[in-house]
């Protein structure tokens, strides 16, 4: 079973690159998250796309854009990288964010570093 | 908003020993709640969760939370650390207020001694 794959699993990126980071499940789910995981902060949310054809802002969005291609595919992109969004990147989905009784499956994430 | 707070960043046992791993929320209304596992250089997934119903609830390895409304807590316990038990932690709530969003914890690393 494939659930949420992310790639690629790893990037180093130079102060100002752009860069698209490539999320798809296949578990026919309507939500999908990115959250970034950095030490002693927990997993935050970037962005959120609640179903197909939205988008909206999580917690720490700025620097970021999103795009809900389809209903399996959710991208993340940094236009121009900077060095403090080196950090662990992880792509989630669940059934929808509207149905309480749900659990997010998580792919294995994308470890980004920007000098 | 909902939150929860994990306490202790770090937690060490030996192995054998009980595991308990603190977590309070935040929430003026009954939560939904969650513990997930993150093995290294993995992604994290679900423990046990808590939504109605029986407020002890059994997960996966042998773990358990307890749901205790008047501590407003959610601690997750497993009576006899193993080493494959060594992993990050994270507590979650369901964010309210129309959109069902998990909201993370800091995460607590647990540490078994041989």
């Amino acid at each position: 079973n494939a659930g949420v794959t992310q790639t690629p699993k790893f990037q180093v990126l130079k102060t100002g690159q752009s860069m698209t980071l490539q999320c798809a499940q296949d578990m026919n789910h309507n939500s999908m998250y990115w959250y970034r995981q950095d030490p002693g902060m927990g997993l935050r949310l970037i962005y959120y796309s609640a179903s197909e054809g939205t988008t909206d802002k999580g917690e720490v969005p700025n620097g970021y854009n999103v795009s809900r291609l389809n209903k399996r595919e959710f991208s993340l992109r940094l236009e121009s990288a900077a060095p403090s969004q080196t950090s662990v990147y992880f792509c989630a989905s669940s059934e929808g964010i509207h149905s309480p009784n749900t659990e997010a499956f998580f792919g294995q994430g994308t470890r980004l570093t920007v000098v | 908003a909902q939150s929860v707070t994990q306490l202790g960043s770090h937690v060490s046992v030996s192995e054998g020993a009980l595991v308990l791993l603190r977590c309070n929320y935040s929430s003026s209304v009954p939560p939904y709640l969650f513990w997930y596992v993150q093995y290294p250089n993995q992604g994290l997934q679900l423990l046990l969760k808590y939504t109605t119903g029986a407020t002890l609830v059994k997960g996966i390895n042998g773990f358990e939370a307890e749901f205790k409304k008047s501590e407003t807590s959610f601690h997750l316990t497993k009576p006899s650390a193993h080493m494959s038990d060594a992993a990050e932690y994270f507590c979650a709530v369901i964010r309210s207020g129309g959109s069902y969003i998990p909201t993370f914890g800091r995460g607590t690393s647990l540490i078994v001694h041989p």
